[in-house]
């Protein structure tokens, strides 16, 4: 079965400080990995998408890189806001399960 | 541009009453739509999806069930709600279920006393 473990489970960072957000995966082949923003209690929102020959992709701030030897990705966010606190999902599309979500790192941004 | 409505917001129910959420997406025709639910400190779960009227598929067995009237409505229901259906429940629509990004909805907070 597809799996997409991310880590940390929960952190925080002062404001302004950066951050790396982990996802690993056991999905193979894939089609596209997307990293989601979602505010406490609102739908998740796109960052980032990337398929599987992308190693690197930015959205202002963010930045997600992909491993595919590794099956490794992560989303690195410069330069913290308070507007950055939220749960950022790893997901993944590909194989016979579809869609595979992770559960999400929840980032706590401390003024 | 596409914009996606759910409704209610909020909503607090007891339990072996019924439910009807509604989702409606503006802006694009034939949409893929979607239903999740996810429960505090866990991943989104896909509950039904549907590529036309009339057209659904489940993807876990539950006290759950959905309906598409019109092709930008989606609405999920249950005759008889459990205290394990409380959670935030999300609708999504893409324009290929395969191939491209899934836009979500506000989303319901769903708690069953």
């Amino acid at each position: 079965k597809n799996q997409v473990e991310q880590s940390p489970q929960s952190l925080i960072i002062l404001e302004g400080k950066n951050c790396t957000l982990q996802c690993n995966y056991t999905v193979s082949p894939f089609s596209n990995l997307r990293w989601y923003k979602q505010d406490t209690g609102r739908g998740p929102v796109s960052l980032t998408i990337m398929t599987f020959s992308e190693n690197t992709k930015s959205n202002g701030r963010y930045t997600a890189t992909l491993d595919a030897d590794t099956k490794q990705s992560s989303l690195h966010i410069t330069a913290s806001q308070l507007s950055d606190s939220a749960s950022y999902i790893c997901v993944l599309q590909g194989g016979a399960d579809g869609l595979t979500f992770g559960k999400g790192t929840h980032l706590i941004i401390q003024p | 541009s596409q914009t996606i409505h759910q409704w209610p917001a909020t909503l607090v129910q007891p339990v072996g009453s019924p439910l009807s959420l509604e989702c409606t997406v503006e802006g694009t025709s034939n949409p893929n739509l979607y239903w999740y639910r996810q429960a505090a400190g866990r991943g989104l779960q896909l509950l039904f999806y549907s590529v036309g009227i009339g057209q659904i598929s489940s993807e876990v067995p539950q006290n759950l069930s959905a309906s598409r009237p019109q092709d930008r409505q989606f609405i999920l229901s249950s005759k008889k709600l459990l205290l394990s259906d409380s959670g935030f429940y999300l609708c999504a629509w893409s324009s290929d279920r395969d191939y491209n990004e899934q836009f979500f909805g506000p989303g319901t907070r769903l708690t069953v006393l």
